[in-house]
């Protein structure tokens, strides 16, 4: 029930078009879920996050879309850059929970 | 603003052999602390947190241990590495007053390599 299961493993999108990254959760006392951008070699950093009382947050061309019911969540990439290329990591944090529980990444890369 | 240091960048490190790594963050006070280690192809594995100075919890055991001898500051040991101890080796920070906050905030990371 502490799993964040993510897909796919890895994408490649054509510059411009929108990237879509899926996570799902089974334990209903999440309530912080975050993405996180990593480049390589490089700490993950905080993108973008979503609580469940909303269904949806847009920051710039990323977005994270909330299905509380389905227990699911996902990143949307609008207009994808070269630039975007990188592992992103869903996560999840309970209110009694010690720390952020990660999905296994995807590898974003974004042709040009 | 708030900054999260980490060294060194890079380690290489025979078997057997100790380990040290240093975790140090500006701007902030009592923050929460964490060490994951991020192995290839995986997510990151939370390996220990601490609340305040001295309180260390470990979420896996293993051959690896942690401190937290000032409030800003975090380390992560090991007596005798093993092979299986190499991988990316993350700190984070998180806004604390005895309990917990959502967003945590990383480091630049610490990759170890164990011949």
């Amino acid at each position: 029930q502490q799993q964040v299961k993510q897909s796919p493993q890895s994408l490649i999108v054509q510059k411009g078009g929108i990237s879509i990254i899926n996570c799902a959760y089974e334990n209903t006392a999440f309530d912080y879920f975050p993405w996180y951008q990593q480049f390589p070699g490089k700490g993950p950093a905080l993108l973008i996050a979503i609580r469940p009382d909303v269904s949806e947050k847009k920051e710039g061309r990323f977005t994270i879309s909330f299905n509380k019911s389905a227990k699911q969540f996902s990143l949307h990439i609008m207009d994808s850059q070269p630039g975007d290329s990188a592992t992103y990591f869903c996560a999840a944090n309970n209110q009694a929970g010690t720390a952020l529980i990660f999905g296994k990444g995807t590898t974003l890369s974004v042709s040009s | 603003s708030q900054t999260i240091h980490q060294w060194p960048a890079t380690l290489v490190q025979p078997v057997g052999s100790p380990l040290s790594l240093e975790c140090t963050v500006e701007g902030t006070s009592n923050p929460n602390l964490y060490w994951y280690r991020q192995a290839a192809g995986r997510g990151l594995q939370l390996l220990f947190y601490s609340v305040g100075i001295g309180q260390i919890s470990s979420e896996v055991p293993q051959n690896l241990s942690a401190s937290r001898p000032q409030d800003r500051q975090f380390i992560l040991s090991s007596k005798k590495l093993l092979l299986s101890d190499s991988g990316f080796y993350l700190c984070a920070w998180s806004v604390g007053w005895g309990g917990f906050s959502n967003e945590q905030f990383f480091g630049p990371g610490t990759r170890l390599t164990v011949l």
